[in-house]
């Protein structure tokens, strides 16, 4: 399997701008979950899926934000517009079950500098 | 709620052993341990599941206290490889959204 692919891997954009981050997750895992890494604030969730419904969005940190799951293979995480503050890198993660006991599988990140 | 690690950081010599801790104030299901190096994502290392277990492949184990609300991380006679920043993720219910505490750094010199 690949693992977990996002895109793109890196997005300087300006702010005010629209940023679109994707995610394909591992065939077959039910789970999706979105994470923002920075220094100051350490692995946040923004928000997770179970099985392409979302359960949890009380991460998201505005009406900035928003995601999507429209199928099992293919979510989003947009932010409109974007700020200086919303750069970080963010990960998206996908798992079966928990009680399957094989944890979460992260994507390479997508680094998001806002200037 | 964040669980608390400890230390924050450690420094070790190849060869020494370390413990890394995870605690949360709240009843715990599940408890897992990821590994990140610079600039990467973080990668899996085990997952301890309720029922107090003790788990470990090649030199890294971990235990789970379900009463005491903590998990420990062991690294024995650490490698070079061994670098990075270690996260513990606790989940409180089957549900599968964990929160991820702040990280331990652990630096390993030859």
């Amino acid at each position: 399997d690949a693992g977990v692919i996002q895109s793109p891997r890196h997005e300087v954009t300006e702010m005010g701008q629209e940023v679109t981050l994707r995610c394909k997750p591992i065939s077959g895992h039910n789970s999706l979950f979105w994470y923002r890494q920075t220094m100051m604030r350490g692995l946040e969730l923004l928000i997770y899926f179970n099985n392409n419904v979302p359960i949890d969005d009380s991460g998201m940190p505005e009406d900035r934000f928003s995601a999507k799951m429209p199928n099992a293979s293919f979510s989003t995480l947009k932010i409109q517009p974007s700020e200086p503050r919303d750069s970080a890198v963010y990960f998206c993660a996908s798992s079966l079950p928990v009680d399957v006991g094989r944890g979460y599988t992260f994507g390479s990140g997508t680094r998001l500098t806002v200037v | 709620q964040q669980p608390v690690q400890s230390p924050q950081a450690v420094i070790l010599r190849e060869g020494e052993d370390a413990v890394i801790n995870c605690s949360s104030s709240k009843a715990l299901y599940s408890v897992h341990w990821y590994r990140q190096k610079h600039g990467e994502a973080p990668v899996f290392l085990m997952i301890l599941l309720k029922g107090g277990e003790q788990k470990g492949h090649d030199k890294i184990s971990a235990s789970f206290n379900e009463k005491k609300q903590q998990s420990s991380l062991y690294l024995t006679a650490s490698q070079l490889s061994y670098s990075g920043t270690y996260f513990c993720g606790t989940m409180n219910t089957n549900a599968g959204k964990s929160t991820f505490g702040d990280g331990t750094t652990l630096t390993v010199k030859p």
